[in-house]
């Protein structure tokens, strides 16, 4: 079935730092999402992408669709402690209605 | 504007019995999505509910199912529990049936299986 790699696993960084983590996947996908997850609670959007190429930001955060539309990556610049949590990456398939793979998640730690 | 509303919260319940969650999604979306994490497999999707109709299934046994009511509620049914069944059940509202694609997230119902 469709599965998105995502990496890497974990980060650990100091704050002020940029980073990076990217999905990629063997199938085209239509839309990708990221999202964000704190202990115990439900993923919170932080960006949506619909169209190959597309760059978007929110805020210090930064994504893009790939060319290919087989990859995503997401940049957070400047890191503080609240940014602390797992991330994940999210597409939807054409044709699939609702239905959204996910990837494994990236799990960051921020030290202050 | 309220979010995605799930309850309970928390849950414990017996291998062999059954449970009911509970989903309201945000107001004036119609697609209902359930999906299932746990640490080992992560977020898994378990079905779709658009307009009071299932329109999509992911990879589960039949002990999973769900509907969905006029007002877009929709809650999802597991019986005969088992201990792998223990997870975080999330349910998502979009506007539509993904034609947008955005989805929103309530905070989850934990589910233990004791």
């Amino acid at each position: 079935g469709q599965q998105l790699n995502q990496s890497p696993q974990s980060m650990f960084i100091q704050e002020g730092e940029d980073v990076s983590m990217n999905c990629t996947s063997s199938s085209i996908f239509n839309t990708w999402l990221w999202y964000k997850q704190d202990p115990g609670e439900g993923p919170v959007l932080l960006i949506a992408l619909y169209k190959a190429g597309e760059l978007t930001s929110n805020g210090r955060l930064t994504a893009q669709f790939g060319i290919t539309r087989k990859d995503s990556f997401l940049n957070i610049s400047a890191s503080i402690p609240s940014d602390v949590g797992i991330y994940f990456c999210a597409g939807l398939l054409y044709n699939q209605g609702g239905k959204l793979i996910f990837g494994q998640g990236t799990e960051l730690s921020v030290k202050p | 504007k309220a979010g995605v509303t799930q309850t309970p919260r928390y849950l414990i319940k017996t291998r062999g019995q059954q449970v009911t969650l509970s989903c309201s999604p945000i107001s004036g979306h119609r697609s209902v999505s359930w999906y299932q994490q746990t640490p080992g497999q992560g977020l898994q999707f378990l079905f779709e509910y658009f307009s009071e109709t299932q329109r999509n299934k992911g990879n589960f046994p039949g002990r999973f199912s769900g509907r969905q009511f006029s007002n877009s509620r929709s809650e999802m049914n597991v019986s005969t529990l088992e201990l792998g069944d223990s997870a975080l059940y999330l349910c998502a509202s979009s506007i539509d049936r993904g034609i947008s694609g955005e989805a929103f997230f309530g905070q989850g119902t934990r589910l233990t299986v004791v």
